[in-house]
């Protein structure tokens, strides 16, 4: 069966450093990986979207990489600010169905 | 103002009691979705709907109930025979344009029972 796993733990940064969120997932072939932000108490935020032939997406301070042969993609926040905690929830399609399936999420928490 | 709206924002039911969230969208999507988070975890989808007057079940049915009379609203009902309802209940829907799947979320309903 499908499987994604995001690092388990929290993650602490210090403010201006890069944060860098793992999601690997299993017995997947996503046509596009997504990522949402999530803040505590509220719905998720779209963030970015890489398709599976893309090597690397960027937005502004966020980039994304998706490695279809290591079944992982990395989230960069660069110059992290302490605006920038959340939980960061990465998600895959599931082809024809076209549902979304999401992984559990890493809590950031960016240190001033 | 465009979105998704979810209505309450708390909820509580007494036991074998049925309780509904309503969720409205503007965003003239066909798709949309039920999902509840447990603390730590991610979401699992309820239920779905990918166009007005049909919905398919997701992972974790049992136990609740939907309608799509219109493509505006999916009003999602927890009924008695859900021994845990609760949860943080978020509704979304969907931009399926050029096969991208976006998901568009409301704030969320947290459900306790009371």
């Amino acid at each position: 069966s499908q499987k994604i796993e995001q690092n388990s733990e929290a993650l602490n940064i210090q403010e201006g450093k890069t944060a860098t969120l793992t999601c690997n997932y299993t017995n997947y072939s996503p046509a596009y990986l997504q990522w949402y932000r999530q803040d505590p108490g509220r719905g998720p935020v779209f963030l970015l979207l890489i398709r599976e032939n893309e090597k690397e997406k960027r937005k502004e301070r966020l980039k994304v990489t998706f490695d279809t042969t290591l079944k992982q993609s990395l989230f960069h926040i660069t110059a992290s600010q302490p605006a920038d905690s959340a939980t960061y929830l990465c998600a895959l399609d599931l082809g024809s169905a076209r549902q979304l399936t999401f992984g559990s999420g890493t809590q950031l928490t960016v240190l001033p | 103002d465009g979105g998704i709206t979810q209505s309450p924002k708390y909820l509580f039911r007494k036991e074998g009691q049925n309780v509904t969230l309503s969720c409205e969208q503007n965003l003239n999507h066909d798709a949309m979705y039920w999902y509840r988070q447990d603390p730590g975890q991610g979401l699992r989808l309820i239920y779905y709907s990918q166009i007005v007057n049909d919905f398919q079940k997701g992972d974790i049915a049992e136990g609740y109930s939907v309608s799509r009379e219109k493509k505006e609203s999916f009003p999602l009902t927890v009924t008695s025979a859900q021994k845990n309802p609760t949860a943080f209940y978020l509704c979304a829907s969907e931009d399926g344009g050029h096969g991208k799947n976006i998901q568009y979320f409301g704030a969320g309903t947290r459900l306790s029972v009371l």
